[in-house]
């Protein structure tokens, strides 16, 4: 099956500064990635959805100076949070779609970012 | 507004079988998703039913009925590691997935 990495699985930050996770396809072109946050004992949330080549589609109150999202090529897109605070601890997923009305979505193993 | 519901939690004994529903109302429909997450984990893939009916795939089953909104996974022979939460997604008339709040699913021995 298709399969989906991020980069880092983990990472410790102090607040203030800024973080980048790197999603990337490994063996499929994907035109559409999504990036998720899950808070402990909750559901996913999607935060935006990227289209290679094109700006993010960021969802209601996920605030786009904050969630930089670049998906340059097919295989990767990026998220960095900027100036990251304690409350944006969490565990972000992101997600690979091969075409815009294919169903199936790809999920990487997630990334735990914490923010002391 | 778009609405997945499903029941926050269960808890069954192992060898059993249980089944977990999802109701919903979007805004089109593409096809219904179930996942499976366990704690700390991505969710990974268990089924898709976009006709209705039965999808058998082992142990797992999964339900549609379009007309009712409803699905529902079945699990059978429960295992230990089956302990996990269900999370229901739909696609909508936008391809774009409608996520549940998941249900987590305790196995007891």
């Amino acid at each position: 099956g298709a399969v989906v990495s991020q980069h880092p699985s983990w990472v410790i930050c102090k607040s203030g500064t800024s973080v980048k996770i790197e999603c990337r396809s490994l063996d499929f072109q994907a035109t559409t990635m999504f990036w998720y946050r899950q808070f402990p004992k909750q559901s996913l949330m999607l935060m935006a959805t990227s289209n290679e080549g094109s700006k993010a589609t960021y969802e209601q109150g996920v605030e786009k100076d904050k969630f930089l999202i670049n998906h340059a090529s097919l295989t990767l897109s990026t998220l960095t949070v900027t100036s990251a605070h304690p409350e944006d601890s969490s565990f972000y997923i992101c997600s690979a779609r091969v075409g815009l009305e294919i169903n199936e979505q790809f999920f990487g193993p997630g990334t735990r970012l914490t923010v002391l | 507004g778009q609405n997945i519901d499903q029941p926050t939690e269960m808890t069954a004994t192992e060898g059993a079988i249980v089944q977990i529903n999802c109701t919903y109302q979007t805004s089109g429909f593409n096809g219904l998703f179930w996942y499976q997450q366990h704690a700390g984990e991505a969710p990974t893939f268990l089924s898709y039913n976009v006709l209705d009916g039965l999808e058998e795939k082992g142990r797992f089953s999964s339900f549609l009925s379009r007309s009712k909104g409803y699905s529902y996974l079945l699990l059978k022979e429960l295992q230990m590691k089956d302990s996990a939460s269900y999370l229901c997604a739909v696609s909508d008339s936008n391809y774009q997935l409608i996520w549940g709040a998941g249900t987590k699913l305790i196995i007891k021995p």
